[in-house]
């Protein structure tokens, strides 16, 4: 099992660019999460998916889509980039329905200049 | 909505010492707290968590205790070791709310001294 994947593992964008971050889970996961981490400041969690077929908004929305596309992969889309959206971007997946443990991928690192 | 402040926001100690990191959590109706272990470059995992039933639990050299009056939650470190180094987080949640959402907190970042 790979557990939690992610792609790309680091990106240099340009403001005004757009990027699809890629997030594949092969745990048969339920429930999948993009955070994004900054220092000094936790992880926030920016949208998610409960189930298959529903996302919702989390603390941090703003600049972003995502697409829960089948039970393995959810993306996470900046449509048009901003320095404020430089940050370490983590996907997670859940088993659901009363397990909580959230299995982290390794992260992407995205700069905008 | 649900906020979760984390104290110290860093910790450095002597291997062998104890390193404790405590939690503060808003929301009366969150009732799973989880410890996440960051090592660098790598994503948080796991360590030990904690359900509102019960006040204490134990995992060879990690402990969690969990004062639901106060609100409050802590991570017990005994002979820590070098490879503790790390930054740690703390997060709740409401099982209830069936959607798995886990608020963390700032993150403490641990540096065990050889």
């Amino acid at each position: 099992n790979a557990g939690v994947t992610q792609t790309p593992k680091f990106q240099v964008l340009k403001t005004g660019q757009s990027m699809t971050l890629q997030c594949a889970q092969d745990m048969n996961h339920n429930s999948m999460y993009w955070y994004r981490q900054d220092p000094g400041m936790g992880l926030r969690l920016i949208y998610y998916s409960a189930s298959e077929g529903t996302t919702d908004k989390g603390e941090v929305p703003n600049g972003y889509n995502v697409s829960r596309l089948n039970k393995r992969e959810f993306s996470l889309r900046l449509e048009s980039a901003a320095p404020s959206q430089t940050s370490v971007y983590f996907c997670a997946s859940t088993e659901g329905g009363g397990s909580y443990e959230q299995y982290f991928g390794p992260g992407t690192r995205l700069t905008v200049t | 909505g649900e906020n979760v402040e984390q104290h110290p926001s860093t910790l450095s100690v002597q291997e062998g010492d104890s390193a404790v990191i405590k939690c503060t959590y808003s929301d009366s109706a969150s009732n799973y707290f989880p410890w996440y272990k960051q090592e660098l470059g790598k994503g948080p995992q796991l360590i030990i968590d904690i359900r509102s039933n019960v006040g204490e639990k134990k995992d060879q050299r990690i402990a969690v205790t969990l004062n639901k009056t106060a609100k409050h939650f802590s991570l017990h470190i005994t002979e820590t070791q070098p490879e503790d180094s790390a930054v740690y987080f703390c997060a709740a949640s409401r099982s209830s709310s069936n959607t798995g959402k886990l608020i963390f907190g700032q993150g403490t970042t641990l540096q065990v001294k050889p």
